[in-house]
């Protein structure tokens, strides 16, 4: 069966600075990796997905995400974080090719501070 | 593109009532949609796989006579919460499978919040 660890519930980053979201996953072929983000009371939006190719992939919102094979982990990171990028976000697996049945992970509780 | 509505946003009804919730996607066609259930602080837990043409497929543990789930056109799902009590209050939310070359991606609603009194 497949699994997605979030090991951090909240974290709390100044505005302006760098951020680095973690997730790591447990499937037994190649994943179907992605990272959604929810504002308060709101659904879920895409920020990125990894289906194959090459493994650093750019999504919206100046966000980007690094597939590691060796780590099982796929990585969100932003540069310089928005007041507006506090949110819940969370992260995905699925099967390859098929988002018919997606793991999602418990999530991590972004607070920015001004 | 890939956008996917939810409606109502919210509702509140009196115990023992009906409530039906709509997904629909507005510019792509789904053959697959599927519902989650939201609880405060937690991630998004899966009820059912909505298919187009045929019965849905419920998780583990999900009453499919208290939710019922039709899903009658290739870009419009209901759920349909059955003489709700108020443990059904919750957020719920769809999603529509929007297939391309390399795989499919969901795509969520904005969620309805349901409480039941």
């Amino acid at each position: 069966a497949q699994s997605v660890t979030q090991p951090d519930i909240h974290i709390t980053v100044s505005e302006g600075a760098s951020l680095e979201l973690r997730c790591n996953y447990s499937y037994g072929a190649t994943p179907y990796l992605f990272w959604y983000v929810q504002s308060p009371g709101q659904g879920l939006q895409l920020l990125l997905k990894y289906f194959s190719g090459d493994t650093l992939v750019q999504g919206i919102k100046g966000f980007e995400a690094e597939f590691k094979r060796s780590q099982s982990s796929f990585n969100l990171r932003k540069p310089s974080v928005h007041w507006s990028d506090a949110a819940e976000y969370f992260c995905a697996v699925g099967a390859l090719g098929s988002a018919r049945q997606l793991t999602f992970g418990s999530g991590t509780q972004l607070t920015v501070l001004p | 593109g890939a956008v996917v509505s939810q409606h109502p946003s919210r509702v509140i009804c009196k115990s023992g009532t009906s409530v039906k919730i709509e997904c629909r996607s507005l510019d792509f066609q789904a053959t697959t949609m599927f519902w989650y259930r939201q609880f405060p602080k937690q991630s998004l837990m899966l009820m059912a796989t909505s298919n187009e043409g045929s019965k849905a497929t419920y998780e583990q543990g999900v009453e499919k006579d208290k939710f019922l789930i039709n899903h009658a056109s290739l870009t419009l799902s209901t759920l349909t919460v059955t003489s709700a009590h108020p443990e059904d209050s919750s957020f719920y939310i769809c999603s529509a499978a929007r297939q391309a070359s390399g795989g499919d991606t969901q795509y969520f609603g904005p969620g309805t919040r349901l409480t039941v009194l």
